[in-house]
């Protein structure tokens, strides 16, 4: 079993429709969650961090963390076409340097 | 600023050969980790490493993988004897200072992607 799972999707929604993603994870241990969005043939761009459980929304982004239940989300407001990319959640535990990353979803924003 | 830079984008080698990726981090960022990403599958964590030391190796196979990160100039993952296994894109990835935090807000760049033959 995989510590971080990820749906590899792909998930096909509207232009203008919620995009909701999520990964579960069995280390107890991770305190740190990360977003990440990677196009196709380029690196992973940070989306947003959060520490714990809890909320947190920057933009058209929110990024939710369950650790009671080891599940973490992020949605994405208002899909974009420019929103087609894999997103990749990865977590870390609080002194760890290496982060740990599912396996990405594949998101299509079909205008 | 230039972000971090990866050379070569695209490297091809035969089995047994040697690969060199190289990077450069970001203007005023002095750690350096390198990641995995095999074909369907999610990064791999491989080394961290700071100005002339190897803090955590953790991730790097046993053999024919090694990694540093000279005072002077790029940090260099050499994969000696490549074999098919090893095709992969491998990504840099850099952060300021303030360990471990900084392990939170990484910038990649664009990845060197190893095709052998």
């Amino acid at each position: 079993q995989k510590e971080v799972e990820q749906d590899p999707g792909p998930l096909s929604v509207p232009e203008g429709a919620i995009v909701s993603l999520n990964c579960t994870y069995s280390n107890s241990a991770f305190q740190y969650f990360m977003w990440y969005r990677q196009y196709s043939r380029k690196g992973p761009e940070l989306l947003m961090y959060t520490y714990s459980s809890g909320n947190k929304e920057d933009g058209r982004f929110t990024a939710q963390v369950d650790k009671s239940s080891k599940y973490i989300s992020l949605f994405i407001r208002d899909s974009q076409p420019s929103d087609s990319a894999t997103y990749l959640c990865a977590m870390r535990t609080a002194a760890g340097n290496k982060l740990t990353f599912g396996g990405g979803t594949r998101v299509l924003v079909k205008p | 600023n230039a972000g971090v830079m990866q050379n070569p984008r695209h490297l091809v080698r035969r089995r047994g050969q040697e690969a060199r990726l190289r990077c450069s981090p970001m203007k005023g960022h002095s750690h350096v980790y390198w990641y995995r990403q095999l074909p369907e599958e999610g990064l791999k964590f491989m080394v961290y490493l700071q100005k002339e030391n190897i803090i955590d190796e953790s991730g790097m196979p046993k053999e024919r993988f090694s990694a540093e990160f000279p005072k002077e100039g790029p940090s260099i993952l050499r994969i000696q004897q490549v074999v098919r296994g090893d095709s992969a894109a491998y990504f840099c990835a850099s952060s300021p200072g303030g360990q471990p935090s900084g392990a939170n807000v990484l910038t990649f760049g664009a990845g060197s992607r190893l095709t052998v033959l």
